[in-house]
């Protein structure tokens, strides 16, 4: 079954204290990137990686980090959380071709304290 | 990016046909209409999209008017699965974009038994 899993999907952590959250695609997509979502302000893209080694700043990339070491794999690094960054984030993975579907994950809900 | 302009929120009841609007007046030739949605608790799900034909697919239907101005996704039997909030994104097929989704509010759709 062609799908996006990250993990953890529920993680409450404390300000400071690095963390990853994973996110693994089975389709062989070039393409994968990192939204966060907050209330009234949607869906908002972090990060995205054309290719393995590419990455590239979204909207909204401040105080976070990505590496695309493998193909399938695209993690989101929080260095130094901070409670702003409390929200719910998605992975997506599409192939290159522009117009075809993205796919998402299930989200990851993250609270910083 | 262009934008699109949706109405918050729709309602209908169970096994009627479903019109959710959205309007992109400011669309380019490039650009592809794309139609995701997210049920509660879930990451966005591809609906469907088109570039100046109408679509079809085993989930909707996509009329795209004749000056791309305006698209309509219509659900031809609500059922309340299809509660959801969906969005009406138009994707760049060129510039520096890489066809990143922008996602706006999108419409709320409340499907009454």
């Amino acid at each position: 079954e062609a799908q996006v899993t990250q993990n953890p999907r529920y993680l409450i952590t404390v300000t400071g204290k690095k963390l990853t959250v994973t996110c693994s695609q089975n389709m062989n997509h070039e393409y994968m990137s990192w939204y966060r979502q907050d209330p009234g302000l949607g869906l908002r893209q972090i990060y995205y990686s054309m290719n393995v080694e590419v990455t590239d700043k979204g909207d909204v990339p401040e105080g976070y980090k990505v590496s695309r070491k493998e193909k399938r794999n695209f993690p989101l690094i929080l260095e130094s959380p901070s409670p702003n960054q409390t929200s719910l984030y998605f992975c997506a993975s599409r192939t290159r071709a522009l117009n075809t579907e993205a796919f998402f994950g299930q989200g990851t809900r993250l609270t910083v304290v | 990016d262009a934008k699109t302009t949706q109405p918050n929120s729709m309602e209908s009841n169970e096994e009627e046909p479903v019109h959710l609007p959205c309007n992109h007046s400011t669309i380019s030739g490039t650009d592809y209409i794309h139609w995701y949605r997210q049920l509660p608790s879930q990451g966005p799900e591809y609906v469907i999209h088109g570039l100046t034909s109408n679509v079809n697919n085993r989930m909707a239907s996509l009329a795209i008017a004749e000056d791309r101005k305006s698209s309509t996704l219509i659900l031809h039997r609500a059922t309340l699965r299809d509660a959801a909030v969906y969005y009406c994104i138009l994707r760049d097929a060129g510039g520096t974009s890489y066809g990143k989704l922008t996602f706006g509010q999108g419409t709320i759709l409340t499907v009454h038994p």
